[in-house]
């Protein structure tokens, strides 16, 4: 069956470290993932997409790599703040064409601490 | 103004009621979902419409159905409400291609079923 795994448990890091959040996934050959932003109680934020032949992404201070062969893409925030804290998902397009959807991960919480 | 909107914010019914949740957008998206999230929790897909009239079921469709009103507006009901229907309700809209899509989620609906 198809997943998309997220750590469950928070990711706590110092405020100006750099923060790795990882995203695995079985059975999906996606074209393209991305990495969305959530904090409690609102909805999720979409921050950066990455396609299958792109091997990393840059944003600010945010990064994310796509491995197609490992099944796994990484998002780095750098030089991470207070302001960071929150929930990261990461989502993958399954299907194809007109048919094809996103599907989310569960999550990570990432906290910054000063 | 919002791109999408929920209401209501919050709501409070008890077992058996039948309560609708609305959400319109103007950001003249064709694809819209409703997805409920548990504390703690990802989000799991309720239902989904590509356009006003393609409405598909999600992951957890039982004891809920929905309504796509037109282009903007896509209405979920819950028949006959249960407490382990207490959750925080999301609606989002994509900007869907023909090759890929972001997703635009409105505030939410924070809903408690007594």
């Amino acid at each position: 069956s198809q997943k998309i795994e997220q750590n469950s448990e928070a990711l706590n890091i110092q405020e100006g470290k750099t923060a790795t959040l990882t995203c695995n996934y079985t059975n999906y050959s996606p074209a393209y993932l991305q990495w969305y932003r959530q904090d409690p109680g609102r909805g999720p934020v979409f921050l950066l997409l990455i396609r299958e032949n792109e091997k990393e992404k840059r944003k600010e201070r945010l990064k994310v790599t796509f491995d197609t062969t490992l099944k796994q893409s990484l998002f780095h925030i750098t030089a991470s703040q207070p302001a960071d804290s929150a929930t990261y998902l990461c989502a993958l397009i399954s299907g194809s064409g007109t048919a094809s959807k996103l599907t989310f991960g569960t999550g990570t919480r990432l906290q910054v601490t000063l | 103004d919002a791109d999408v909107t929920q209401t209501p914010r919050n709501r409070i019914t008890k077992t058996g009621k039948r309560i609708m949740l609305e959400c319109s957008q103007t950001k003249g998206h064709d694809r819209m979902y409703w997805y409920r999230q548990d504390p703690g929790l990802g989000l799991q897909l309720i239902y989904y419409s590509f356009d006003v009239k393609d409405i598909n079921k999600g992951e957890i469709s039982d004891g809920y159905s929905v309504s796509r009103q037109a282009q903007a507006k896509f209405s979920l009901s819950l028949e006959s409400a249960i407490p382990n229907q207490t959750a925080l309700y999301f609606c989002a809209t994509s900007d869907f291609n023909g090759f890929q899509e972001t997703q635009y989620f409105g505030p939410g609906t924070r809903l408690l079923v007594l």
